[in-house]
């Protein structure tokens, strides 16, 4: 089954750029969308389709998929930004999900 | 306003059974493909189940096949996972999903429904 990986943690100092990768065999093949979860909330979608940004979601996330590595990118962070990072992907002929294993942010 | 309300969680010994459900609204339940998801305590997501909108072609992870089932009732609104033959390892909290049709991405959850398994 494809499996994809994301680094544990990521710690940034406010104003800084997060960078948050998933790794994946061909990911650049496949759709890749993130998604924010905050400690005892259900996940938000904040990138789908590798870079498109679901509206209402602010331009400082923005996410980008090449080779083997999906990326999200949070510029400008700020002290909401902290929690879980999952990326997903959906494979269109089994209708299996794979999520990644979730990088949480911390923002020093 | 969209809104998936999860409904049926609660405490079950290993071996037993439970059924959640999700009741939607605010969209036009009947054009969309839904998905079940968890996460473990302390744990990452897992998908879980996926239903077409039309109830076929439906997908369960190897996890869960086997054991658990899902449907869906379009004249009501409703997105149903009847779990059977439950494991210590199936307690998590269930979050009933919608896909939002581009590519697979999941664009609305439910606050989501804690199943504990344990004797």
């Amino acid at each position: 089954s494809y499996v994809l990986t994301q680094p544990p943690s990521v710690s940034v100092a406010p104003g800084r750029t997060a960078t948050i990768t998933c790794g994946g065999n061909s990911i650049e093949s496949k759709s890749v969308h993130w998604y924010q979860q905050r400690p005892g909330q259900a996940p938000v979608l904040v990138i789908h389709n590798n870079n498109d940004r679901p509206s209402g979601i602010p331009e400082r996330f923005s996410g980008s998929n090449s080779g083997n590595t999906a990326t999200l990118t949070i510029s400008r962070v700020e002290a909401g930004d902290e929690a879980d990072y999952y990326c997903h992907v959906w494979d269109s002929g089994s209708n299996h999900h794979v999520f990644g294993s979730g990088t949480e942010v911390t923002v020093l | 306003e969209v809104q998936l309300v999860e409904s049926g969680g609660g405490l079950v010994q290993p071996g037993g059974s439970l059924r959640l459900s999700c009741a939607a609204s605010g969209f036009t339940f009947s054009s969309y493909n839904m998905d079940w998801v968890r996460q473990a305590p302390g744990k990452g997501l897992e998908w879980v189940s996926y239903i077409h909108s039309r109830s076929a072609p439906i997908a369960y992870a190897d996890s869960v096949r086997g054991r658990f089932t899902v449907s869906r009732d379009n004249a009501k609104n409703s997105l149903y996972l009847q779990m059977n033959s439950l494991r210590d390892e199936d307690t998590a909290v269930y979050y009933c999903a919608r896909d939002s049709g581009v590519v697979g991405s999941v664009d609305y959850w439910g606050q989501g429904i804690l199943v504990t398994v344990s004797s």
